[in-house]
């Protein structure tokens, strides 16, 4: 079975700052899709970036970026410029691209707070 | 606007008196699916509905019921509520279920079970 690990409990950064996530996950699968998703105080799931596991160029979106290593199961979130309205939990997450029931595999979440 | 409407958004109950938190998606979604959030557990699929009539078990089922009769609803049963089904529900719905279609989310549902 698939599991994703999200090591960071907590963690926090100075405003305009870099801040980086880490996600892992096991799977024997090739064809398979990773997620991060934000979860504001507002409690709203909101999808902040997208990875296709054949595509070897990372995923970019603004100021969010990954870094996707594919053979050490690594996917890691990059925030750049860090501003109070990233403060969130994020979550990283995986779906199969063969499994017929195409469910989310969810880690734990790390929360991160923003110093103003 | 596109939206997953769920209600009630919060809601306390006591044990063994049967519930239902209502979902509704307006974008003709034929995936539809149900998940619990705990702390330090992330977010764990209940059921799951690839189109009207045609549900199915994700991994934590006990205890919860579904139905899926019109393409819009897709209502969370729970007969007989115990504390330990006390969480953080969310519904879920996209397009056709296809694993890299942006899943889009109700604003949850926190249950309190007494």
């Amino acid at each position: 079975a698939q599991t994703v690990t999200q090591s960071q409990p907590e963690m926090s950064v100075q405003e305009a700052e870099t801040v980086t996530l880490s996600c892992t996950y096991d799977t024997s699968e090739s064809d398979y899709y990773l997620f991060w998703y934000k979860q504001p105080p507002s409690r709203q799931m909101i999808l902040v970036i997208r990875q296709e596991a054949y595509k070897q160029q990372n995923a970019t979106e603004n100021r969010f970026s990954v870094n996707f290593q594919k053979a050490a199961k690594s996917f890691s979130l990059k925030i750049s410029d860090s501003q109070l309205g990233d403060a969130a939990m994020y979550f990283c997450a995986y779906r199969s691209g063969m499994d017929s029931n195409y469910q989310l595999i969810w880690g734990a979440g790390t929360k991160l707070i923003i110093k103003p | 606007e596109a939206q997953v409407t769920q209600n009630p958004r919060y809601l306390i109950t006591v044990t063994g008196k049967k519930l239902t938190v209502t979902c509704s998606q307006n974008m003709n979604h034929e995936y539809m699916s149900w998940y619990r959030q705990d702390p330090g557990l992330g977010l764990r699929q209940i059921y799951y509905s690839m189109n009207v009539e045609v549900t199915d078990k994700g991994d934590v089922p006990e205890g919860y019921k579904v139905s899926r009769k019109e393409k819009r609803n897709f209502p969370l049963i729970l007969e007989s509520p115990s504390p330990n089904q006390t969480s953080l529900y969310f519904c879920a719905s996209s397009l056709s279920g296809g694993p890299r279609e942006k899943l889009f989310f109700g604003s949850g549902t926190q249950l309190s079970v007494l």
